[in-house]
């Protein structure tokens, strides 16, 4: 069963704000990564994580791998309305052969 | 990024027939190739795993025999629903990575088993 805690579980924001989301595990995790999926499409990856303490930015977006390597969170700045959809953590280890456990989901939704 | 095209993006079946959904890996070779089924507001969960020329691995509580995974080749993976009914109806996303490059997903097929 899922072993990530992803809160919140949705957010309503105003179009401009930040957002912030994040993940949680009970156990280690040698990889975070974070996906956003559209409505009937599939999740696209954002940003890939690799190592603990790393903070890696892509565009407004900006994710941080925990020193524990048991969370990660991800932000989002200046929020614009194509912002929303459905944002995922996944964490995979390299003794799972490179399955992915994922999050329950954040629903982003912006309003203009 | 690269290319998972997946086929068909929606699909409506009678109850007891079958139906396939291919995954394809469109510019790059697909050594593992991974199948999903995700409920309406809810995450992905993981069928099943596949490696090229090889069976597949499936998680606990998927029935192999309800749901074929054929990888036949290196950029094509198929899924086949069997004798599906109502309660097959759902989301099915594969995913595709070559060796031990991040994995890419597809668009997703809509199942609707009337």
């Amino acid at each position: 069963g899922q072993q990530l805690n992803q809160s919140p579980q949705s957010m309503f924001i105003q179009e401009g704000e930040d957002v912030s989301m994040n993940c949680t595990s009970s156990s280690i995790f040698n990889t975070w990564l974070w996906y956003k999926q559209d409505p009937g499409e599939g999740p696209v990856l954002l940003i890939a994580l690799y190592k603990a303490g790393e903070l890696t930015s892509n565009g407004r977006l900006t994710a941080q791998f925990g020193i524990t390597r048991k969370d990660s969170f991800l932000n989002i700045s200046a929020s614009i309305p194509s912002d929303v959809g459905i944002y995922f953590c996944a964490g995979q280890r390299e003794t799972s052969g490179s399955r992915l456990t994922f999050g329950e989901g954040t629903q982003l939704t912006v309003n203009p | 990024g690269a290319v998972v095209s997946q086929h068909p993006s929606r699909v409506i079946c009678k109850s007891g027939t079958s139906v396939k959904i291919e995954c394809r890996s469109l510019d790059f070779q697909a050594t593992t190739m991974f199948w999903y089924r995700q409920f309406p507001k809810k995450s992905l969960m993981l069928m099943a795993t596949s490696n090229e020329g090889s069976k597949a691995t499936y998680e606990q509580g998927v029935e192999k025999d309800k749901f074929l995974i054929n990888h036949a080749s290196l950029t094509l993976s198929t899924l086949t629903v069997t004798s599906a009914h109502p309660e097959d109806s759902s989301f099915y996303i594969c995913s595709a990575r070559e060796g031990r490059a991040q994995a890419f997903f597809g668009q997703g097929t809509r199942l609707t088993v009337v």
